[in-house]
């Protein structure tokens, strides 16, 4: 099993800041095939970025992903007041299709 | 318009069973895989299981393999979740989530989620 270690545990961060969160891979993720996840409370997760560095339909272009093998990013370019929220890192070149732990980013 | 929605959730006793759907709507239901993905209350997600377009193939996480099974209808575009021999650590809300492709796992559309909880 492949587990993804993110960091940090909680970003604080003002809007219009940079956030750069990171997701570690205990081995290879084959194919880059790592997943960014949004999560505000009450809510369903939204995905955010796929294949590493693909952004998924609707995603602003302030969200940035790369990365390969073991070592993933997510850049938030300059938060806005909606981006505050839990972000997850998921791989799912290989069964169990595991998840980070998560980053939470608040508000600084 | 992608629509899942879950349903089967509730309380149910430690060793007791319950089955989870997922009515999905909105595309063509046999081309995509399938899963369902856990959060226990306060904490992260968890990969449950997942099945491929066909449902000829299926995969568990650790914690749940033997105990529960993940099966699809492409006929009636529904998913399941066979929940046996529940432990007290199986609560969550239970998302069903649909993959980025046949037989891709990342997920674009996810369900809002229904909430096991395993209790006496």
């Amino acid at each position: 099993e492949i587990v993804l270690t993110q960091s940090p545990g909680t970003l604080s961060l003002s809007p219009g800041e940079r956030a750069t969160l990171s997701c570690r891979a205990s081995q290879s993720v084959s194919g880059s095939y790592l997943a960014w996840y949004q999560q505000k409370p009450g809510q369903a997760p939204r995905l955010l970025i796929y294949g590493a560095s693909s952004r998924a339909t609707g995603i602003p272009d302030r969200f940035s992903g790369s990365g390969s093998g073991t070592d993933f990013t997510l850049t938030i370019s300059r938060l806005e007041p909606e981006d505050f929220a839990v972000y997850f890192c998921q791989q799912y070149g290989s069964s169990p299709y595991t998840f980070g732990q998560g980053t939470k980013v608040e508000i600084k | 318009e992608v629509q899942l929605v879950e349903s089967g959730g509730g309380l149910v006793q430690p060793g007791g069973s319950l089955r989870l759907s997922c009515a999905a709507s909105g595309f063509t239901f046999s081309s995509y895989a399938m899963s369902w993905v856990r959060q226990a209350p306060g904490k992260g997600l968890e990969w449950v299981s997942g099945i491929s377009g066909t449902g000829a193939s299926t995969y568990y996480a650790d914690s749940v393999n033997g105990r529960f099974t993940i099966s699809r209808d492409n006929s009636n575009n529904i998913l399941y979740l066979q929940m046996n021999s529940l432990r007290a650590e199986d609560t969550a809300v239970y998302y069903c989530a649909k993959g980025g492709g046949r037989r891709t796992y990342y997920f674009d559309y996810w369900g809002q989620g229904t909430l096991v909880t395993v209790s006496s």
